[in-house]
């Protein structure tokens, strides 16, 4: 079965101190990855798939098939940056996109 | 409407009571689901629906029904409240060229006293 693991809860950091947040997946077969973002008192929104290999609000993932991991960075964080993050994958065969626990950002000034 | 409208916004409830959470996309995406976020678990499926006239059971469907006579409408069922339901329930939608492209509702926070 398809999986998604973000070990960190909380990650806090100060204003531009580079950042990673971690997403590992398990799917045996090719999945798509992506990164849904939720900022205070806002709607949860897609911030970046890894098809796209796009840069998005100075964020960027890449995919790692060899260590199933698709980890959001950042090299230099932002105080509007702080929100919760999620990292998900669709696996097609399934059409369900499966979300990870979150990871809570914190950047302060 | 633009989007994703969820109603409503917030609500308590008695144990026990039927309750039903109305989700309305005027986006004519085909798929259509219903997630539960809770702290440190994170969003977890209860059911989706790939087109009007069909539903599926996500990971954690017990204690939830819903229904999709239409493409716009896409409401969620508690038939009886229990308090390990209290959540925030978001609804999503995508069209079935974009896959794993989520769109979200607000979010009804329920709380089943």
């Amino acid at each position: 079965a398809q999986r998604v693991t973000q070990p960190e809860k909380l990650l806090s950091v100060f204003k531009g101190a580079p950042v990673e947040l971690k997403c590992n997946y398990s799917y045996s077969g090719s999945p798509e990855l992506f990164w849904y973002v939720q900022y205070s008192r806002q709607r949860l929104q897609l911030l970046l798939r890894h098809i796209s290999r796009e840069s998005i609000k100075g964020f960027t993932a890449d995919l790692n098939k060899g260590e199933t991991s698709f980890h959001l960075k950042k090299p230099f964080a932002q105080e509007e940056d702080s929100a919760m993050y999620y990292c998900a994958l669709y696996a097609p065969g399934f059409q369900k996109l499966v979300f990870g626990t979150g990871t809570r950002l914190l950047v302060s000034p | 409407i633009a989007g994703i409208t969820q109603a409503p916004t917030s609500q308590i409830l008695a144990a026990g009571r039927r309750m039903t959470l109305r989700c309305t996309q005027d986006m004519r995406h085909n798929a259509m689901y219903w997630y539960r976020q809770d702290l440190g678990l994170g969003l977890r499926l209860i059911h989706y629906s790939n087109t009007a006239g069909t539903t599926g059971k996500g990971e954690v469907p017990d204690g939830y029904s819903v229904s999709r006579a239409n493409t716009d409408d896409f409401p969620l069922t508690l038939a009886s409240a229990v308090p390990s339901q209290t959540s925030v329930y978001f609804c999503a939608s995508s069209s079935s060229g974009s896959t794993g492209e989520l769109f979200f509702g607000e979010g009804s926070r329920l709380t089943v006293l």
